[in-house]
C-alpha cells in the first residue's frame, strides 16, 4: 500500500522567506510526527499529532516552526523567516494508535524534504 | 529524558561475516526500542522492535536483534553481511508512559566489503 508521502522533496529558500512542508500520512494512521535531522545527526523529534491536535510541540525549537494538521490527515510545517540553521532533512512518520490510545506502534517514516537556506 | 547512544561511526564487515552494530540506551521505566535502516535520499525504512516478551528480536531481511536489560543495550545482528546491507543504521527509543517521541542516535555507517 500507500507509505508516508513528503512534498516536496527538496526545498532551496532564501533567508528570511516563509515555507511550508507538507506530509500525507498512511492512510488510517491517526497519529503523525515531524522530526528533523541535521548532516551526520540522527533525526530530533518536533511535534507530535494524534488527530487534530498536537499532543506534544516540546521539540519545536523557536516560535518560528508551527504545524497543523486540520482534518486529522495531511500535515504541513511552516517555517516564519528562514534562517541557515534551519537547513535540513525534515522527516514526518506516521503510526496506528490502538483503541485503547496505546503507544506501541511503529512509527512509518517518509522520504523527507531537504530544506536549504541561502 | 530518553537517550540512545550508538558509540561507533562506522562498522566494516567482509560480506559473508557477521554484522553487529551496537547502541545503548537510558530510559525511565521500561524501554520500547526499535531499529531503523536508512539508504541514500531515502527516509527510514523499520527493521524491527522490542516492546515486552522475548529478549531476542527477529525482524526484516534476516536481522535480529538482543535485548540486555542488566547492560541496557540493544545490539542489532545479522549472521552472515550481504553487500547490499550498507546503509545508515539508527537505534531508538521511546518511554512507556504515553510518551511517543523517539529518541534517535546519531547513528551508523555500515560498510559490508564485497
Amino acid at each position: 500500500g500507500a507509505g508516508v508521502s513528503q512534498t516536496p522533496s527538496n526545498k532551496v529558500t532564501e533567508k528570511g522567506k516563509y515555507v511550508e512542508l507538507r506530509c500525507d500520512p498512511i492512510s488510517g494512521h491517526t497519529a503523525l510526527y515531524w522530526y528533523r535531522q541535521s548532516l551526520g545527526q540522527g533525526p530530533e523529534f518536533l511535534i507530535y499529532f494524534q488527530g487534530t491536535g498536537a499532543a506534544d510541540d516540546s521539540g519545536l525549537p523557536n516560535d518560528r516552526f508551527f504545524a497543523v494538521r486540520p482534518e486529522g490527515s495531511v500535515s504541513t510545517l511552516k517555517i516564519q523567516r528562514t534562517e541557515r540553521g534551519d537547513s535540513a532533512v525534515y522527516l514526518c512518520a506516521s503510526s496506528l494508535t490502538s483503541l485503547g490510545g496505546g503507544t506501541t506502534d511503529t512509527q512509518y517514516f517518509g522520504p523527507g524534504t531537504r530544506l536549504t537556506v541561502l | 529524558a530518553q537517550s540512545v547512544a550508538q558509540p561507533e561511526d562506522q562498522v566494516n564487515v567482509a560480506e559473508g561475516n557477521p554484522l553487529t552494530v551496537k547502541c545503548t540506551y537510558s530510559v525511565s521505566g521500561n524501554p520500547y526500542l526499535f531499529w531503523y535502516v536508512q539508504y541514500p535520499n531515502r527516509g527510514l525504512q523499520f527493521l524491527l522492535k522490542y516492546i515486552t516478551g522475548d529478549n531476542l528480536v527477529k525482524g526484516s531481511y534476516g536481522f535480529e536483534a538482543e535485548f540486555n536489560k542488566s547492560q541496557t543495550s540493544f545490539h542489532l545482528k545479522k549472521p552472515s553481511a550481504l553487500v547490499s546491507d550498507s546503509a545508515l543504521y539508527f537505534c531508538a527509543v521511546r518511554g512507556p508512559y504515553g510518551n511517543n517521541r523517539l529518541a534517535f542516535g546519531k547513528g551508523n555507517q555500515v560498510v559490508v566489503i564485497p
